[in-house]
């Protein structure tokens, strides 16, 4: 099991273009997620899929957009990228149940750069 | 909204000392869950804690969740240098209609001096 990857490892982009952050998990999992981790802030939601075909914003979604392709991607589109967007990306995926969610378990990261 | 403070936010200590890191919520919490990012990794989780006044121990580790399931402290005892990196807590709370919402403290980056 691959568990969660994430592509690509490491972008820079320029301010006002666009790209895509993909994310895939092998275990199953109904839900998934797309955090930032920025110095000092910790991990900030930026959106959230609680089963295939359902999306929701986080703390942070502003600027971005995601899709729930199936059960298996979940990906992360910055349509015009700015500075402010300069982050490590996380995307995590966990299953759920009756008792409330199950650990988190998270891919190795995107470092994207905005200049 | 749910939030979740997490003290200190740095802590150095010489190797063989023990180190604790504090969480508190400002609401009670279904449960919590504790990761740990090692520099350059990803958050890897270690425990979760579910209920009231709950004590769980990971060899050095002890994790505890208090009474009113608002507050959870980690104690690591006698530091390693293989401990080295930022422990997160995370919150869990009913978001409604039968989901959750996980919200992470900020996190302590622990520092080993050898």
């Amino acid at each position: 099991n691959a568990g969660v990857t994430q592509t690509p490892k490491f972008q820079v982009l320029k301010t006002g273009q666009s790209m895509t952050l993909q994310c895939a998990q092998d275990m199953n999992h109904n839900s998934m997620y797309w955090y930032r981790q920025d110095p000092g802030m910790g991990l900030r939601l930026i959106y959230y899929s609680a089963s295939e075909g359902t999306t929701d914003k986080g703390e942070v979604p502003n600027g971005y957009n995601v899709s729930r392709l199936n059960k298996r991607e979940f990906s992360l589109r910055l349509e015009s990228a700015a500075p402010s967007q300069t982050s490590v990306y996380f995307c995590a995926s966990s299953e759920s149940g009756t008792g409330g969610l199950y650990e988190q378990y998270f891919g190795p990261g995107t470092r994207l750069t905005v200049t | 909204g749910q939030q979740v403070m997490q003290i200190p936010q740095y802590q150095h200590v010489q190797e063989g000392e023990d180190f604790t890191t504090y969480c508190n919520s400002s609401t009670t919490l279904s449960n919590i869950q504790w990761y740990k990012q090692r520099p350059g990794g990803h958050p890897v989780f270690l425990i979760q804690l579910v209920k009231s006044g709950e004590v769980k121990k990971q060899k050095r580790l002890t994790f505890q969740f208090g009474e009113a399931k608002k507050n959870s402290s980690l104690h690591i005892t006698a530091t390693q240098t293989t401990d080295v990196g930022t422990y997160f807590c995370a919150g869990l709370t009913p978001s409604g209609a039968g989901s959750y919402q996980l919200t992470f403290g900020k996190g302590t980056k622990l520092s080993v001096i050898p």
